[in-house]
């Protein structure tokens, strides 16, 4: 069965400060996608970054960035220099190449503190 | 623009009366899906689809049908409701050739059973 998990259920972060958001998931498969999610109040979803398997660069978005262990099946999300706009439920969400279905975390609740 | 639109946005109902929520999407994309979000489990997916006629159960089906008649339609179906059916939901598109993609998600519904 594929499971992802998200152990901290909620956050905070002084604002300009670093946090770091943590995922693992458990698979059998080797090649796989990786994404996460920010839901802000308004409960719209947006992609905020995303990881293929196969590459063994962690990805980049402008303040996001990824910590990708593959053999540790571990996926977390780094944001710097927090903004009070990145406040929101954030989940990490996993594709398996040979499968069409997605696995989402039960969420991290970031608080931004000013 | 770009969009996946969701109707209604909210509806309360009273157990075993029919229901469906529509979803459409203007970007011509083959996959679509339906998640439910609750507190605590994140979101969970309920059916996709992969194109027109093709659908698939995802981790949460009973209780829900589908259909997929249209590309860019993908209605979801509560046969007869019932109160732990009360969630947000939300429709979502993306390529499916590309499975690292990223997903369009609707606005949501949010839905109350009595």
């Amino acid at each position: 069965a594929q499971t992802v998990t998200q152990s901290q259920p909620e956050m905070s972060v002084q604002e300009a400060e670093t946090v770091t958001l943590s995922c693992t998931y458990d698979t059998s498969e080797s090649d796989y996608y990786l994404f996460w999610y920010k839901q802000p109040p308004s409960r719209q979803m947006i992609l905020v970054i995303r990881q293929e398997a196969y590459k063994q660069q962690n990805a980049t978005e402008n303040r996001f960035s990824v910590n990708f262990q593959k053999a540790a099946k571990s996926f977390s999300l780094k944001i710097s220099d927090s903004q009070l706009g990145d406040a929101a439920m954030y989940f990490c969400a996993y594709r398996p190449n040979t499968g069409n279905q997605f696995y989402f975390g039960t969420g991290t609740s970031l608080t931004v503190i000013p | 623009e770009a969009q996946v639109t969701q109707n209604p946005r909210y509806l309360i109902t009273v157990t075993g009366k029919k229901l469906t929520v529509t979803c459409s999407q203007n970007m011509n994309h083959e996959y679509m899906s339906w998640y439910r979000q609750d507190p605590g489990l994140g979101l969970r997916q309920i059916y996709y689809s992969m194109n027109v006629e093709v659908t698939d159960k995802g981790d949460v089906p009973e209780g829900y049908k589908v259909s997929r008649k249209e590309k860019r339609n993908f209605p979801l179906i509560l046969e007869s409701p019932s109160p732990n059916q009360t969630s947000l939901y939300f429709c979502a598109s993306s390529l499916s050739r590309l499975k690292a993609s990223k997903q369009f998600f609707g606005p949501g519904t949010r839905l109350t059973v009595l």
